[in-house]
């Protein structure tokens, strides 16, 4: 099984500041099969890239998504108020893991 | 726009079983996959399974076999994951996703709203 880790646990930063979020897998992901989503508190979550870089419908152009082999990077490029949450990495190539999530949260 | 509507919170003591069901709209259901993934209080995402509502395949983890049936009813377009021997730590929010192929795999695109399952003595 492929183990996803996700740095870090809680990021806390201000209202248009840059965020980055790692993504690293336990053995090689094919850029292909590589999701991030988003989750806010009491709901269910909602998809934010795939294929490591392309975003979901009506997603915002700040959110951009790299990467390659094991290391990912999702990276909001100026916080917006709405964009404080909870980020999980997926991988789908090989069944489906998730990463336990990063917490972006109010500075 | 597609959604996927769940079934109410349920109640149910140790050893019993849930059937959540999840009823999807605005796309055609047959052409879409659905996959369970379900949320322990304050917890991670974890991948239950998959089923195609095409031909009926299934593809459940490891953790789950044997517990966990998969099943669909495509004249109501609706989705069910039916869990049994049910034990304090299966207690969670389960939710059903639309899947969609990409590149050959199963991409999770939309979400139902979830359903909360106690389990409780």
């Amino acid at each position: 099984e492929i183990v996803l880790t996700q740095s870090p646990g809680t990021l806390s930063l201000s209202p248009g500041a840059r965020a980055t979020l790692s993504c690293r897998a336990s053995q090689s992901v094919s850029t292909s099969y590589l999701a991030w989503y988003q989750q806010k508190p009491g709901q269910a979550p909602r998809l934010l890239i795939y294929g490591t870089s392309n975003r979901a419908t009506g997603i915002p152009d700040r959110f951009s998504g790299s990467g390659s082999g094991t290391d990912f990077t999702l990276i909001i490029s100026r916080l917006e108020p709405e964009d404080f949450a909870v980020y999980y990495c997926q991988q789908y190539g090989s069944s489906f893991t998730f990463g336990p999530g990063t917490k972006v949260d109010i500075k | 726009q597609v959604q996927l509507v769940q079934s109410g919170a349920e109640v149910q003591k140790p050893g019993a079983s849930v059937k959540v069901s999840c009823r999807a709209s605005a796309y055609i259901f047959t052409s879409y996959g659905i996959s369970w993934v379900r949320q322990a209080p304050g917890q991670g995402l974890e991948w239950m399974g998959w089923m195609s509502t095409y031909n009926g395949d299934t593809n459940n983890a490891q953790k789950f076999q044997g517990r966990v049936t998969l099943t669909t009813d495509t004249s109501t377009n609706t989705a069910y994951m039916e869990l049994r021997s049910l034990r304090y730590d299966d207690t969670a929010v389960y939710y059903c996703a639309r899947s969609t192929r990409y590149r050959g795999r199963q991409l999770i695109d939309y979400w139902g709203q979830g359903t909360l399952v106690t389990v409780s003595s």
